[in-house]
C-alpha cells in the first residue's frame, strides 16, 4: 500500500482478555517498529524487527507482549491477559533499511486500544 | 542511552507570529535528529531530519531547524505561523548505531486568530 496501515483503529476489550493488533508495513521496508503512545506522552519503542527476526525488544514492557513478523512484511503485535494500564495507542512504522541508515520512518496512524 | 527533552509543554502563538519549539538532546556521540508532527487523529509525520553536514536543515511546510551541538539542541522554528500548524509535534533522537528512535514528550502548538 502508500502507506503503513494498521488495523483496527480502534479496540475496546475487557480486563484479561487477549488482543492482537495488526500492521502492514510499506511494501519493500524491511525495517519494521512497534512503539507505544500513552495520553499526553511521546512514542515509547517497543520491538523493531529488522525482516522476520526481532532486532530489538528491549522496550516490551513484560512478558504478556508479544510480536511476530513471520514473513518479513506484515507483523503483528499481540498483548495476553490486557490490563487497563495497557490502554494507549500502538505505532507502528516502517523503513527501507534499519535506524542505523537514516531512511526515513514513517508512521501508521495507530491502533487505538482500550482495556476496560 | 540516548534522551529528548521538549521543555515546553504546551505554547500559544498567534497567526503570522513567528515561532520556536525546543529541543534538547543527550548522546555522547553525533546525534540523528528528527522533528515530527502529530495532527488529531493522525499518524506522525516527518517536518525535517539531520544527519551531518549544514547545521541548518529545512523541511517541509516552512520549517527550519538548527542543530548545535555546543548547546545539545534542535530547535525547530517557522518564521511566520498558520493556524493549520496546530498540532502536537516531537523531538527525536537516533544514532549511527541500530538503535531505534527515542523521542520527547511533545509540545502541543495552539494558534489563535
Amino acid at each position: 500500500g502508500a502507506g503503513v496501515s494498521q488495523t483496527p483503529s480502534n479496540k475496546v476489550t475487557e480486563k484479561g482478555k487477549y488482543v492482537e493488533l495488526r500492521c502492514d508495513p510499506i511494501s519493500g521496508h524491511t525495517a519494521l517498529y512497534w512503539y507505544r503512545q500513552s495520553l499526553g506522552q511521546g512514542p515509547e519503542f517497543l520491538i523493531y524487527f529488522q525482516g522476520t527476526g526481532a532486532a530489538d525488544d528491549s522496550g516490551l514492557p513484560n512478558d504478556r507482549f508479544f510480536a511476530v513478523r513471520p514473513e518479513g512484511s506484515v507483523s503483528t503485535l499481540k498483548i495476553q491477559r490486557t490490563e487497563r494500564g495497557d490502554s494507549a495507542v500502538y505505532l507502528c512504522a516502517s523503513s527501507l533499511d534499519g535506524p542505523a541508515s537514516g531512511n526515513t520512518i514513517y508512521f501508521g496512524e495507530g491502533s487505538w486500544l482500550t482495556v476496560v | 542511552a540516548q534522551s529528548v527533552t521538549q521543555p515546553d509543554i504546551h505554547i500559544t502563538v498567534s497567526e503570522g507570529a513567528s515561532l520556536e519549539l525546543r529541543c534538547n538532546y543527550s548522546y555522547g556521540a553525533t546525534p540523528y535528529l528528527f522533528w515530527y508532527v502529530q495532527s488529531p487523529g493522525q499518524g506522525l509525520q516527518l517536518l525535517l531530519k539531520y544527519f551531518s553536514g549544514d547545521t541548518l536543515v529545512q523541511g517541509i511546510k516552512g520549517f527550519e531547524a538548527e542543530f548545535k551541538r555546543s548547546q545539545s539542541s534542535f530547535n525547530l522554528r517557522k518564521p511566520s505561523v498558520h493556524w493549520s500548524d496546530a498540532a502536537e509535534y516531537f523531538c527525536a533522537v537516533g544514532n549511527s548505531g541500530n538503535t531505534p528512535l527515542v523521542f520527547g514528550k511533545g509540545t502541543r502548538l495552539s494558534v489563535i486568530a
